[in-house]
């Protein structure tokens, strides 16, 4: 069955970055894009950007541009999520999910809790 | 950039009521529009893709319709287990913007 298993939650302070992974199993990595939505206490969901495993295209929201950097590493069907500069509004739930037959996030991870906390 | 819109941005209804939410896009987003469903402490889940197609497993009372700019999600029998929040994500192309959610409250 297909499963997006995420890293565990992560504490950090501002001004540093962090690094979240989200591995693959159950289908081929290379086939779906990947993407990353967040999630902050009381708010909705933020759709962050994409990536395609394969040719490792990425497109971002433009609130994160030149913050956000999404990766992977096929040889472990593992994808990664660093945001930088971090600041206290980035604390959040962080979720990778994959792009269905039509683009829809048909699969979730876990989600991983990212606070940033002086 | 498309922005997306929700009403309303909560309700409360009865067990076994009928419940629609809308969602609208500020531009035209064909059928590219899903539904997902938010419960505290859980992983959001998809419901409604292609703006009708009801995901695998999902239960028959929840139906989407719309194509456009305008789109609906419906509960044609409230149940406990519905509370919720709501969103909608157009994905016609990047970004996927979600809209703003509808909070489902069960009298």
């Amino acid at each position: 069955q297909v499963q997006l298993v995420q890293s565990g939650a992560e504490v950090k302070k501002p001004g540093a970055s962090v690094k979240v992974s989200c591995k693959a199993s159950g289908y081929t990595f290379t086939s779906y894009d990947i993407n990353w939505v967040r999630q902050a206490t009381g708010q909705g969901l933020e759709w962050m950007g994409w990536m395609n495993p394969n040719s490792g295209n990425t497109g971002y929201a433009q609130k994160f541009q030149g913050r956000v950097t999404m990766t992977r590493n096929t040889s472990i069907s593992t994808a990664y999520m660093e945001l930088s500069s971090l600041r206290s509004e980035d604390t959040a739930v962080y979720y990778c999910a994959r792009s269905g037959g039509e683009w829809e996030l048909d699969y979730w991870g876990q989600g991983t809790l990212v606070t940033v906390s002086s | 950039d498309i922005q997306m819109t929700q009403s309303p941005s909560s309700l409360s209804a009865s067990v076994g009521d009928r419940v629609t939410i809308t969602c609208r896009s500020s531009q035209g987003i064909s059928n590219y529009l899903a539904w997902y469903q938010l419960k505290p402490g859980q992983v959001p889940k998809l419901l409604i893709y292609a703006a009708s197609t009801l995901q695998s497993g999902v239960p028959s009372r929840f139906s989407g319709s719309g194509s456009g700019t305008d789109f609906t999600l419906t509960i044609s029998s409230l149940q406990p287990e519905d509370v919720a929040t709501y969103y909608c994500q157009k994905y016609y192309s990047a970004p996927f913007t979600f809209g703003p959610g509808t909070k489902v409250d069960v009298k």
